[in-house]
């Protein structure tokens, strides 16, 4: 069965400062990988998302993230946070397989405070 | 565009009540999916429909019944609420396979049985 762990469960930050958080899976075939964001009172929305080629993929508002298929990884990152960015975000898997339903697993969850 | 369309947003319930959450796409979709969000444990499948006219268990089915009404509508019926239902529930689609596209999900429906 497939899985998602995020270690870092909440984040405080200070404006400017960098950001990467971790995300590892458990599959061990072809993967298309997610990350959601959830801002105060929202629902889940995509950030980014990779699905083949290039391993290192850019999302929206500067968010990037690493697909490290020897470490069954896919970090976010961004270079420096905003206020705005305070959010919940979720790293997510969906497992292919032939025929059968999407099956999208969402890690946890990591909540990141961002410091004015 | 609406989406992914979630009704009621917020419900209280006492204990044994039933009650439907509504869910409507209007992006021709075809998979449908109930998630349930509980601090500390991300988002759980609930129910699915992989495409009309059909439907299947998600990690957490129990205490829940699902409807996938036509392409656009999949309804989620609790029975008999009981405290451990208190979450938020959200309603997501997807073009489904082959295509694996991301999730678009509702806004979401915060209910509290007490």
């Amino acid at each position: 069965a497939q899985s998602v762990s995020q270690h870092n469960h909440h984040v405080i930050l200070s404006e400017a400062a960098s950001l990467e958080l971790g995300c590892n899976y458990s599959y061990g075939g072809t993967v298309n990988l997610f990350w959601y964001v959830q801002y105060p009172g929202q629902h889940l929305q995509l950030l980014l998302k990779y699905f083949s080629g290039d391993p290192l993929v850019k999302g929206i508002k500067g968010f990037e993230a690493e697909f490290i298929k020897s470490k069954f990884s896919f970090n976010l990152r961004k270079p420096s946070v905003q206020w705005s960015d305070t959010a919940e975000y979720f790293c997510a898997v969906n497992a292919l397989r032939t025929g059968g339903y999407q099956k999208v697993t969402f890690g946890t969850g990591t909540k990141l405070q961002v410091i004015p | 565009n609406a989406g992914v369309t979630q009704t009621p947003k917020f419900q209280v319930l006492k204990t044994g009540q039933s009650m439907t959450l509504q869910c409507a796409q209007d992006m021709n979709h075809n998979s449908m999916y109930w998630y349930r969000q509980d601090p500390g444990m991300g988002l759980r499948l609930i129910y699915y429909s992989a495409s009309e006219g059909t439907t299947d268990k998600g990690e957490v089915p129990n205490g829940y019944n699902v409807s996938r009404l036509n392409k656009r509508e999949f309804s989620l019926r609790l029975e008999s609420a009981a405290p451990s239902q208190t979450s938020v529930y959200f309603c997501a689609s997807s073009e489904g396979q082959p295509y694996n596209s991301p999730l678009h999900f509702g806004n979401g429906t915060r209910l509290t049985v007490t």
